[in-house]
């Protein structure tokens, strides 16, 4: 079974489409995350939530979005796509929370085109 | 924000030689993991060493950590073929705080 799953693996898309990642993890992690990994590899965190509840949103556009209905899932909405959104999106989730980091486990990734 | 920085951004060797990357960061640190992304995949962790601690082991894997020199060192010994990826290094400010990534060397291991 996989630990982290993400779907969907593809995404292409025109500017000014609405979209969703949705993330499932089946370790029982309290935290999870989004990260985007640009065309150089750059990898920069986007949101981080523990048990449901956001812990980290760094300077995301408002277009952004997470939700997590529950603390086995983060999905990622998107509103107005641009040019610029194009990436690779990772989910990642970790069994520590506030007081350590600890090791993070990756889905496989999202890749977004927006054409 | 803190991110580390990789060095080399690119290695090819031929197989069975060593591979060192080099990883440093610019302030204090609770710890400091490796990963390895596969072109196409996600990232998988292969080791985190903590702020005092100096060297780890893991099979093949060495990890070094100069908290005076702000820096940390892969080395993967009697490289294989399948050890070709990316490898990143990411380091955690303060505990419980997020990981911050490096730009990765591409390392690419030739039959």
């Amino acid at each position: 079974d996989t630990a982290v799953s993400q779907t969907p693996k593809y995404l292409v898309t025109q500017m000014g489409n609405d979209k969703s990642i949705k993330c499932e993890q089946n370790l029982g992690h309290d935290t999870m995350y989004w990260y985007k990994q640009d065309s150089k590899k750059f990898l920069k965190i986007m949101f981080s939530y523990n048990n449901k509840e956001l812990i980290i949103n760094e300077t995301v556009p408002n277009r952004f979005s997470p939700k997590s209905p529950d603390k086995a899932h983060l999905n990622l909405h998107i509103n107005s796509l641009e040019l610029g959104d194009s990436a690779v999106y990772f989910c990642a989730s970790s069994p520590r929370g506030f007081d350590d980091t600890g090791e993070l486990f990756f889905g496989e990734g999202s890749r977004l085109t927006v054409l | 924000s803190q991110q580390g920085e990789e060095d080399p951004q690119a290695l090819s060797i031929q197989e069975g030689e060593n591979a060192t990357m080099n990883c440093s960061y610019k302030t204090s640190i609770n710890n400091l993991q490796w990963y390895r992304q596969n072109s196409g995949r996600g990232l998988v962790h292969l080791i985190l060493i903590r702020s005092n601690e100096r060297e780890k082991h893991s099979g093949r894997l060495r990890v070094t950590l100069d908290t005076s020199k702000k820096s940390s060192s892969l080395l993967i010994t009697a490289s294989r073929a399948a050890d070709t990826a990316s490898y990143f290094c990411a380091t955690e400010e303060n505990a419980g705080n997020m990981l911050t990534f490096g730009g990765g060397t591409r390392l690419m291991v030739k039959p």
